[in-house]
């Protein structure tokens, strides 16, 4: 099944603890990209992915990274992490340009304390 | 700024009820307008993407048109069911073919039995 799955779906953590969310999709699709969902203001892009070794920044990166050494995989990593970053949170990869679908994980709901 | 506006930001309709959303997006450098339809605790899943100006696209009872010349696009409903219940997002491909998607809030629909 053509799929992108994000873990784990839910996470409690505290400040300043180093935490890592996996992306990763099976469709071999080139881009890939990190939004954050906030009540009141809608997906923002994180960071997002052209392919392998090809990142670079979305609206709201400050406080993330990410890495892209496989065309599969796309992790999202908290090095210290803060209140203000509670938020659900999703992975979306697709083929091509911008004129194709994308396909979305299921959610990643972090709390930090 | 590249803004996405979404209305209603809510909507409450009854069975049976035709009802239609609008997009708002910026008119230059267009590439493609994407549709999602988004159920509470899933992710979000695309409906249409579309890319030419008077474009139309129909998906059962859910149709969508767009005019990248004054930068709108309407999405359809036609006799709304309970399912159709969902929070509907729109998304503005801008930046190129290889570019980025920038979201609305979205609409909230929920359709009364």
């Amino acid at each position: 099944e053509a799929q992108v799955t994000q873990n784990p779906r839910y996470l409690i953590t505290v400040t300043g603890k180093k935490l890592t969310v996996t992306c990763s999709q099976n469709m071999n699709h080139e881009y890939m990209s990190w939004y954050r969902q906030d009540p009141g203001l809608g997906l923002r892009q994180i960071y997002y992915s052209m392919n392998v070794e090809v990142t670079d920044k979305g609206d709201v990166p400050e406080g993330y990274k990410v890495s892209r050494k496989e065309k599969r995989n796309f992790p999202l990593i908290l090095e210290s992490p803060s209140p203000n970053q509670t938020s659900l949170y999703f992975c979306a990869s697709r083929t091509g340009g911008v004129n194709n679908e994308q396909f979305f994980g299921p959610g990643t709901r972090l709390t930090v304390l | 700024i590249l803004n996405v506006e979404q209305s209603p930001q809510s909507l409450h309709v009854q069975e049976g009820d035709s009802t239609n959303f609008t997009c708002s997006f910026p008119s230059s450098n267009f590439y493609a307008l994407h549709w999602y339809r988004w159920e509470t605790a899933k992710s979000p899943e695309a409906l249409f993407v579309m890319t030419l100006n008077g474009d139309e696209k129909k998906k059962g009872r859910i149709s969508a048109t767009l005019n990248t010349k004054e930068g709108y696009s309407y999405l359809y409903i036609k006799g709304s069911q309970p399912e159709d219940s969902a929070t509907y997002l729109c998304a503005f491909g801008h930046g190129g073919s290889q570019g980025n998607l920038i979201f609305g809030k979205g609409t909230k629909l929920s359709v009364k039995p």
